[in-house]
């Protein structure tokens, strides 16, 4: 059971726009903000989204993040077939005094 | 090029003991907060420890508590994860990840991955 709570899977159809939602707690995206990844088949997971909105250099813009209250968002937009992976959402935890996870959500590009 | 890259992963009996390595190059391994995280087969990625740039700030999860031991060697640029009273729930893919400089702990690079199977 993890901390964080996201749907296991997503789906949508090339070109379409698909978000992914997470959501915690006070302790954690209530107070701190959230970190999304994404982990193709097979490899390490690779930072995507960080302080809930800003893009590592390389990142298309095609990805964006939000933060609401004890909830965050993955938008991606112009949904391309490479974009089917897994993906994760993370905050700092105030009470574990460490960073949480969420179960991850498998995306489908039908 | 910036990397990491973990060595010392193996199969164990349970209680055994194993000890994981990070090598960094490419950056100045020192300024940075370092953490492991692992992945169960099939299952979603786990926290399981980090340290300080400068190893006065460290934590583990609760489910490794007592048991694992995370440090460092700033001279020679690598981290490690001791491990011991191993047990079949700690099978995973144990990586090493490099915490971004800025709020909220984000990894920004992170290592292949080092394979831990804990069986009789």
């Amino acid at each position: 059971q993890s901390v964080l709570t996201q749907p296991p899977s997503a789906s949508g159809t090339p070109g379409q726009r698909v978000t992914i939602s997470c959501s915690g707690s006070s302790s954690n995206i209530g107070s701190n903000t959230v970190n999304w990844y994404q982990q193709l088949p097979g490899t390490a997971p690779k930072l995507l989204i960080y302080v809930n909105n800003r893009r590592p250099s390389g990142v298309p813009d095609r990805f964006s993040g939000s933060r609401s209250g004890t909830s965050g968002s993955l938008a991606i937009s112009g949904l391309q077939s490479e974009d089917e992976a897994d993906y994760y959402c993370a905050a700092w935890d105030d009470n574990l005094h460490g960073v949480v996870f969420g179960g991850g959500t498998k995306l489908t590009v039908l | 090029q910036v990397q990491l890259v973990e060595s010392g992963g193996g199969l164990v009996k349970p209680g055994e003991s194993l000890r994981l390595s990070c090598a960094a190059s490419g950056f100045t391994f020192s300024d940075y907060y370092m953490s492991w995280i692992r992945q169960g087969p099939g299952k979603g990625l786990e926290w399981v420890a980090y340290i300080s740039d400068r190893s006065t700030y460290t934590n583990l999860a609760d489910s490794v508590k007592g048991r694992f031991t995370i440090s460092r060697d700033n001279a020679k640029n690598s981290l490690y994860l001791q491990m011991t009273s191993l047990r079949a729930e700690d099978t995973a893919v144990y990586y090493c990840a490099r915490e971004l400089l800025t709020t909220g702990s984000p990894f920004d690079i992170w290592g292949l991955g080092a394979m831990v199977t804990v069986s009789p």
